[in-house]
């Protein structure tokens, strides 16, 4: 079974800082893919960024990076230059990657997000 | 293609009545899932569709819920004799079973249900 913690209570951060949202995650399998999402109040889930297991680099998209530590089971999630758009609520989920497995993802309880001006 | 769509957005029942809910997924996606998210909580899997069939249902999926996908495009969900519990956010997604097509998850905006 797959399992995603994140237990940052909400989070604050100044406009233009950088803040680092935690999770970590739980799984026998040796090939997986985990992913960030951002939920606004209007409910839309909104993929920000994803890092396969295998994938020997942190990715990065745009102001989004993932500081994936394997061997810790982390894959923290790193924005830079927080915007006041960024206040949201923020999810951490994961997917096997095995053949023939349930491609469904997995979340944790999400961390919420306030930016202040 | 406008991504995936979730009609109604908003949907008050009273207790006991049935709902239906509707997906219409991204074209080119075979795969389409449905979460249920309560307040404050992630989406939790319910169900999901590789085309037309449906591979596998989660326990959280009562003898009340049933879900379809009939040709393969759009899916509906319905609940059936609804009890104030089943209040939440249920989210459609849909993917590509291409195994390179990993940002492939799209989410629809959600049906917010309220049971009065």
């Amino acid at each position: 079974a797959q399992k995603i913690t994140q237990t940052q209570p909400g989070m604050f951060v100044q406009e233009k800082e950088a803040v680092t949202l935690d999770c970590t995650y739980d799984t026998s399998d040796q090939s997986y893919g985990l992913f960030w999402y951002k939920q606004p109040s209007s409910g839309e889930m909104i993929f920000l960024i994803y890092q396969g297991s295998y994938d020997e680099q942190n990715a990065t998209e745009g102001r989004y990076s993932l500081n994936f530590q394997k061997a810790r089971k982390s894959a923290n999630l790193v924005i830079s230059a927080s915007q006041l758009g960024d206040s949201a609520m923020y999810f951490c989920a994961m997917r096997s990657h095995l053949t023939g497995a349930n491609s469904k993802l997995t979340f944790g309880k999400g961390i919420t997000l306030s930016v202040r001006p | 293609d406008t991504g995936v769509s979730q009609d109604p957005r908003h949907k008050i029942t009273k207790r006991g009545q049935n709902v239906t809910f509707r997906c219409d997924p991204i074209s080119e996606h075979n795969r389409l899932y449905w979460y249920r998210q309560t307040l404050g909580q992630g989406p939790e899997f319910l169900t999901y569709f590789q085309n037309e069939a449906q591979l596998e249902k989660s326990r959280l999926l009562s003898d009340r819920f049933s879900a379809e996908r009939p040709k393969g495009s759009f899916s509906t969900l319905e609940i059936q004799r609804t009890e104030q519990g089943d209040s939440a956010m249920y989210l459609c997604a849909s993917s590509s079973s291409d195994r390179t097509d990993y940002y492939g998850y799209t989410f629809g905006s959600g049906t917010r249900l309220t049971v009065v």
